[in-house]
Parts: structure tokens; C-alpha cells; sequence
């Protein structure tokens, strides 16, 4: 069974740290990996894709990695800010290359000022 | 595009309850998928539609959960009858694969409460 797991499930940091947040996953025939951003009461909002053939992408602030080989992917945030607070949802392709997504159970993140 | 679109954004109703949600994907693309999300499980696929089609419909909880997709530009997700454990976000997403990968766009959810 495919599974995904977020560590820690959630975090508190003062405005300006660098921080990572962790995603694991079972089954290395991965095509995709998406971070996305869940604001309180809002919809998904997709942050990274990470193909099957990369190891990184990078937005802005943002840069999130993909290790195949030991499943697991990083988003790293640079000088973190108070609007960055939400939560983070890291997802896994769940069926061949479609959309179909296995979500983690997100880490919430609250940067202090 | 407007992106996916959802109806209604909120919906509140009474146990035993028929509860219809909609979804309008993105212009072209051929997967539609619904999702549920609730604090205990977290975020859970529902069902998928390729072309229109049923795909996976493993993760309907019940019966009592239906969906269709009558053409490439509308879906429908029914409950009937509505239980108050059924309350949750319920998230609709459409994607076009291409031969490099996948991006899956979501609506903005409805939010359901069956009191």
C-alpha cells in the first residue's frame, strides 16, 4: 500500500529561521511528488512539482527536493515570514502518471514575529 | 481558465438529507477526481473519472455516496441520505497528464455539515 508521511505534524519558528519540512514515502516507482500550501478553512494551493527525473524545483523562497532512492522529499523555506504560517501538504502519484494524488497528513506551520 | 469550480462552497443540511456538490474541471483535462478531507483521516480520494469514466471508485465510503460525470465539463458528488459523520471539506481536482508528469489543480472545496 502507498503511503505518505509528514514529520513533524506540526511547527512553530520565529520569523526570519530557514526550515524544512519532511515527507516520506513508501513505493519508489514515483512519477510525481506536489507540495502544496493549505490556508485555515481554504482550499489547496500547489506550491512545487517535482517530476520522477528531477531532483529539485524551486519557487521564490521555496526549494523542494526529491530523493527516489530513499523516499523521501524536503521543502525547504528560506527567511521564513509570518504569512508563510499555514499548513503543508506533501502528495505522491497513487496510480501511474494521471493527477491521482496520496496525501500526507500535512505539517502545520506557524513562523512567529 | 478559471480554474476547477466548485458549488456550493458551503452547505449546511439536515440528517437524512439528499446532498448534491458540483464541479466544473479545467477546460481539457480528461481526470477528475474527487477528494474528502476531515482532521482524523486527513485527505482521502473518494472516486476518479478518466474521459468521463468511473475509474477507481474504492474509496466511496457507502452506498450511500454517488457521483457521475455526464460530460467532460461537469461532475456531481450525491449523498443520500446525509449522516452528520459524513460533515467534512469535500475537494474536487482535474488534471491533463502529459508525458512528463502530472500537476492535479484543485477547486476551493465545499464545506459540508450535516447536523
Amino acid at each position: 500500500k502507498q503511503e505518505v508521511t509528514q514529520i513533524p505534524a506540526a511547527l512553530s519558528v520565529p520569523e526570519g529561521e530557514n526550515l524544512v519540512l519532511n515527507c516520506s514515502f513508501t513505493d519508489s516507482a514515483i512519477y510525481n511528488l506536489q507540495w502544496f500550501r493549505q490556508d485555515p478553512g481554504k482550499g489547496l494551493t500547489s506550491l512545487l512539482l517535482i517530476q520522477s527525473s528531477q531532483r529539485e524545483q524551486t519557487s521564490g523562497r521555496l526549494n523542494a527536493s526529491l530523493d527516489k532512492s530513499s523516499g523521501r522529499s524536503t521543502l525547504y523555506i528560506a527567511a521564513s515570514q509570518p504569512g508563510d504560517s499555514a499548513t503543508y501538504l506533501c502528495a505522491r502519484d497513487g496510480s501511474g502518471n494521471t493527477g491521482k494524488l496520496i496525501f500526507g497528513q500535512g505539517t502545520t506551520l506557524q513562523v512567529k514575529p | 481558465d478559471a480554474g476547477v469550480i466548485q458549488s456550493p462552497r458551503h452547505e449546511v443540511t439536515e440528517m437524512g438529507q439528499e446532498v448534491t456538490l458540483r464541479c466544473k474541471p479545467i477546460s481539457g483535462h480528461d481526470y477528475l477526481f474527487w477528494y474528502r478531507q476531515t482532521m482524523m483521516r486527513g485527505l482521502e480520494l473518494l472516486i476518479y473519472f478518466n474521459n468521463n469514466v468511473p475509474i477507481d471508485d474504492s474509496g466511496m465510503p457507502e452506498d450511500r455516496f454517488s457521483a457521475k460525470m455526464p460530460n467532460a465539463s461537469f461532475s456531481t458528488l450525491k449523498i443520500q441520505p446525509s449522516e452528520p459523520r459524513d460533515s467534512a471539506v469535500y475537494f474536487c481536482a482535474s488534471s491533463f497528464p502529459t508525458n512528463m508528469s502530472t500537476e492535479a489543480f484543485f477547486g476551493q472545496g465545499t464545506r459540508l455539515t450535516v447536523v
